[in-house]
């Protein structure tokens, strides 16, 4: 199984400012990366696939990089909705996830 | 456009099993695969397993091989996850999501959407 490991655990970040979060694949996923944001009570959104390709409707602050194993999601000037746990997912041999980064107000 | 809603809370005891289901709708039914992912109170995201609507095939997670299921009925458009010989550690919000295929031989592909979760807890 491939191990997904996100950093840091906690973003605290103010808002305007950006925010840049990193994933780490046990072993090479290629570009086969996914980013998701959850709020709370709420079902994950897909954000990134292909490692830096915005899913439908995604504002363009949001932007994803990398690839092999290291991974990078920025969120150039944050928004108030953007406050959210982010969860990396690899999808290049089935499906695993990162343990997810919070973003909080600062 | 593409939607998936589930059943509602569930509340079970230790031992007991739970179906939970996920109705589609705003697209053909057999054209997507549905995964079922898990997230317990305050943790991360878990896999457990995917169906193909169309020939009702599956493959789950190692984990929970022997101990989960899922089916689905066409004429309703509806799939199922069925989790058996319930513990206090399968208490989780439960999460249907589709990728729009399986798996190629360089990759699988993402989830989009996902239904709105059902709360199952495991509680004598």
């Amino acid at each position: 199984e491939i191990v997904m490991t996100q950093s840091p655990a906690t973003l605290s970040v103010s808002p305007g400012e950006r925010a840049t979060l990193s994933c780490r694949a046990s072993q090479s996923v290629s570009s086969n990366l996914a980013w998701y944001q959850q709020k709370p009570g709420q079902a994950p959104r897909l954000l990134i696939y292909g490692a830096s390709t915005r899913a439908t409707g995604i504002p363009a602050r949001f932007s994803g990089s990398g690839s092999g194993t290291e991974f990078t999601l920025t969120i150039s000037s944050l928004q108030s909705e953007d406050f959210a746990v982010y969860y990396c997912q690899q999808y290049n041999n089935w499906w695993t996830f990162g343990q997810g980064t919070k973003v909080e107000i600062k | 456009q593409v939607q998936l809603v589930q059943s509602g809370a569930e509340v079970k005891k230790p031992g007991a099993s739970v179906k939970v289901s996920c109705k589609a709708s705003g697209y053909t039914f057999t054209s997507y695969y549905m995964h079922w992912v898990r997230q317990a109170p305050g943790q991360g995201l878990e896999w457990m397993g995917i169906i193909n609507p169309s020939g009702g095939s599956t493959s789950y997670a190692q984990k929970l091989q022997g101990r989960v299921t899922m089916t689905r009925d066409t004429s309703t458009s509806t799939v199922y996850m069925e989790l058996s010989s319930l513990r206090s550690e399968d208490t989780a919000v439960y999460y249907c999501a589709i990728s729009h295929n399986y798996c190629s031989s360089t990759s699988c592909y993402p989830f989009d959407p996902w239904g709105q979760g059902t709360l199952v807890t495991v509680s004598s």
